[in-house]
């Protein structure tokens, strides 16, 4: 089983949508969590970082944990074309840039107009 | 934020050549930066830590003869991968943490590597 799971997808939705991203974990040593945005040919750029349960928002983004499920989710309201790229969960046991930071596949969103 | 540059792009060579890609932070000085590797649909998989001035860190199974990384600045590091067969064909990235509140990672925007 991986650390890390998450659907590549791709998910496709219209403009204005919400989206739902999400990944499940094992490592139950996790705490900190983040979300990573990947345009095409680009490195990853950090969206949100939470730490352990609990929601987070962040203008049209919400982050949640649910650690006792081992679930996080991603939530993007009001989707724009802008938002079409790969977004990428990782987590980590002791800060939220530890060497043990793992990251999900990745799940490719294209907003279309 | 913080700029990470990586040099090059993109890169074909023959198999059995090395291959060097840098990794710069631009306006900040890393202590610490790291190099991953990412195949088509997966995640990007941590290769190795590269601490300025030591010797890496490499994580379990990623070979350290094959994988040689340098970081002989606190602006720059670079990955050479040598003897390169089709099968090291992927995308390097590096990040670099930027000290400056809060050791946040920066990432580059990847090296594609294709070995003929």
């Amino acid at each position: 089983q991986k650390e890390v799971e998450q659907d590549p997808g791709p998910l496709s939705v219209p403009e204005g949508a919400i989206v739902s991203l999400n990944c499940t974990y094992s490592n139950s040593a996790f705490q900190y969590f983040m979300w990573y945005r990947q345009y095409s040919r680009k490195g990853p750029e950090l969206l949100m970082y939470t730490y352990s349960s609990g929601n987070k928002e962040d203008g049209r983004f919400t982050a949640q944990v649910d650690k006792s499920s081992k679930y996080i989710s991603l939530f993007i309201r009001d989707s724009q074309p802008s938002d079409s790229a790969t977004y990428l969960c990782a987590m980590s046991s002791d800060t939220y840039n530890n060497n043990d930071m793992r990251f999900g596949a990745g799940t490719r969103l294209t907003v279309k107009p | 934020g913080a700029v990470v540059s990586q040099h090059p792009s993109r890169v074909i060579c023959k198999s059995g050549t090395s291959v060097k890609i840098e990794c710069r932070s631009l306006d900040f000085q890393a202590t610490t930066m790291f190099w991953y590797r990412q195949f088509p649909k997966q995640s990007l998989m941590l290769m190795a830590t590269s601490n300025e001035g030591s010797k890496a860190t490499y994580e379990q199974g990623v070979e350290k003869d094959k994988f040689l990384i340098n970081h002989a600045s606190l602006t720059l590091s670079t990955l050479t991968v040598t003897s390169a067969h089709p099968e090291d064909s992927s995308f390097y990235i590096c990040s670099a943490r930027d000290p400056r509140g809060g050791d946040e990672q920066f990432f580059g925007p990847g090296t594609r590597l294709t070995v003929l």
